[in-house]
């Protein structure tokens, strides 16, 4: 089956740094979903990309639809104390049905 | 606009014993998948239902089950607990058509002791 590679698999930074982590696959993905998860709670949907090449902006948060089609980044910038979390990568398969997610970047920030 | 509604937030079962989770989707999605979630296995997924009907399952034993009903809300279930059932089950709901996103619910804390 599909399989996402995650990573990093976890980030330790200071606020007010940068942020970025990416997302890698095998096969070829038609859609490319941002999750973060806080402790204890269900993933929320940060970004989805649609089209290859595709840049997508969401406050401090922009994903990129890798041209390949096999990658995405998301990048956040200016990071602050409440992203704390884990971030999830997700795509479904080819039926568009079944949602593969990645393993997981957890990201920690030091005020 | 309601969100996708999960019920009981937390539950503890003993070894043996069989639970049952249920979602509420958001209004007008036909989709309920469900995963399970340990810190060791990431997200895993179970089954999804789509009007009624299960269409795809992952590889999950028999133990594990689902079903959903007319109004689309979904139950699933699992019998013979084992203690390494214990983890946060996640049910999401998507719309119709290719892209569509899937929209989680808070989940279920099941710990079996």
């Amino acid at each position: 089956g599909q399989q996402l590679n995650q990573s990093p698999q976890s980030m330790f930074i200071q606020e007010g740094e940068d942020v970025s982590m990416n997302c890698t696959s095998s096969s070829i993905f038609n859609t490319w979903l941002w999750y973060k998860q806080d402790p204890g709670e269900g993933p929320v949907l940060l970004i989805a990309l649609y089209k290859a090449g595709e840049l997508t902006s969401n406050g401090r948060l922009t994903a990129q639809f890798g041209i390949t089609r096999k990658d995405s980044f998301l990048n956040i910038s200016a990071s602050i104390p409440s992203d704390v979390g884990i971030y999830f990568c997700a795509g479904p398969d080819n039926a568009g049905n079944m949602l593969t997610f990645g393993g997981g970047t957890r990201l920690m920030v030091k005020p | 606009k309601a969100g996708v509604t999960q019920t009981p937030r937390y539950l503890i079962k003993t070894r043996g014993q069989q639970v049952t989770l249920s979602c509420s989707p958001i209004s007008g999605h036909r989709s309920v998948s469900w995963y399970q979630q340990t810190p060791g296995q990431g997200l895993q997924f179970l089954f999804e239902y789509f009007s009624e009907t299960q269409r795809n399952k992952g590889n999950f034993p028999g133990r594990f089950s689902g079903r959903q009903f007319s109004n689309s809300r979904s139950e699933m279930n699992v019998s013979t607990l084992e203690l390494g059932d214990s983890a946060l089950y996640l049910c999401a709901s998507r719309g119709q058509g290719m892209n569509t996103e899937a929209f989680f619910g808070q989940g279920t804390r099941l710990t079996v002791v």
